[in-house]
């Protein structure tokens, strides 16, 4: 149980365009998830916290018109990164809260390159 | 001084010991202490997670909670090749966001 799933695993962009990750929890409800980065060799950095059916909360210094995310069910949230440029790449992981919102169960992650 | 300290390794052990990887924190509103483990390139992986006090046990795992000194440990028995990974430290008090440990590198030499 508690299995959440992301796609892309991996996606490459020209600078400048726009992509999209999904993440969802396959076989539990999340009324919270998580948006994470992570840099070689770094621990993982809290961008934002999605509810579903609200608007999400940046963490400081986190541009949420660039890092655009969307929490429109129970199963599924999606950031999606505008005009991507290459200081973008990165390593992006989204996690969904456990049912007590005790812990967090994570995805695999998405490797985003920008050319 | 940082929420949550981890000693970042990296640390490297033969097959079979037994490896003790520990994290102080400072934040006495810390509820829920859990353990992952990363691999390269993947998500986080929870291996242990705990709220109370004392030990818990599983399998070749057990995690250890010390809220008065504010100290929690994972121990590894029998460690395996399998085994090799960073090994992250979390913690949550009731806001529902972890805190996390800057990781220790473990590399398991057959």
């Amino acid at each position: 149980g508690a299995v959440v799933s992301q796609h892309p695993s991996w996606v490459i962009c020209k600078s400048g365009t726009s992509v999209k990750i999904e993440c969802r929890s396959l076989d539990f409800q999340a009324t919270t998830m998580f948006w994470y980065r992570q840099f070689p060799k770094q621990s993982l950095m809290l961008m934002a916290t999605s509810n579903e059916g609200s608007k999400a909360t940046y963490e400081q210094g986190v541009e949420k018109d660039k890092f655009l995310i969307n929490h429109a069910s129970l199963t599924l949230s999606t950031l999606t990164v505008t005009s991507a440029h290459p200081e973008d790449s990165s390593f992006y992981i989204c996690s969904a809260s456990g049912h007590y919102g005790d812990t967090q169960y994570f995805g695999p992650g998405t490797r985003l390159t920008v050319l | 001084q940082k929420e949550v300290e981890q000693d970042p390794g990296p640390l490297s052990v033969p097959e079979g010991a037994i490896v003790s990887l520990n994290c102080t924190y400072s934040n006495s509103a810390f509820q829920y202490f859990m353990w992952y483990r990363q691999y390269s390139r993947k998500g986080p992986e929870l291996l242990m997670y705990t709220y109370s006090s004392g030990n818990k046990e599983d399998g070749r795992f057990t995690a250890q909670v010390d809220k008065s000194s504010k100290y929690i440990s994972l121990f590894i028995r029998d460690s395996q090749p399998s085994d090799s990974a960073t090994y992250l430290c979390a913690m949550m008090g009731g806001n529902e966001k972890l805190t996390f440990g800057t990781g220790t590198r473990l590399t398991i030499i057959p």
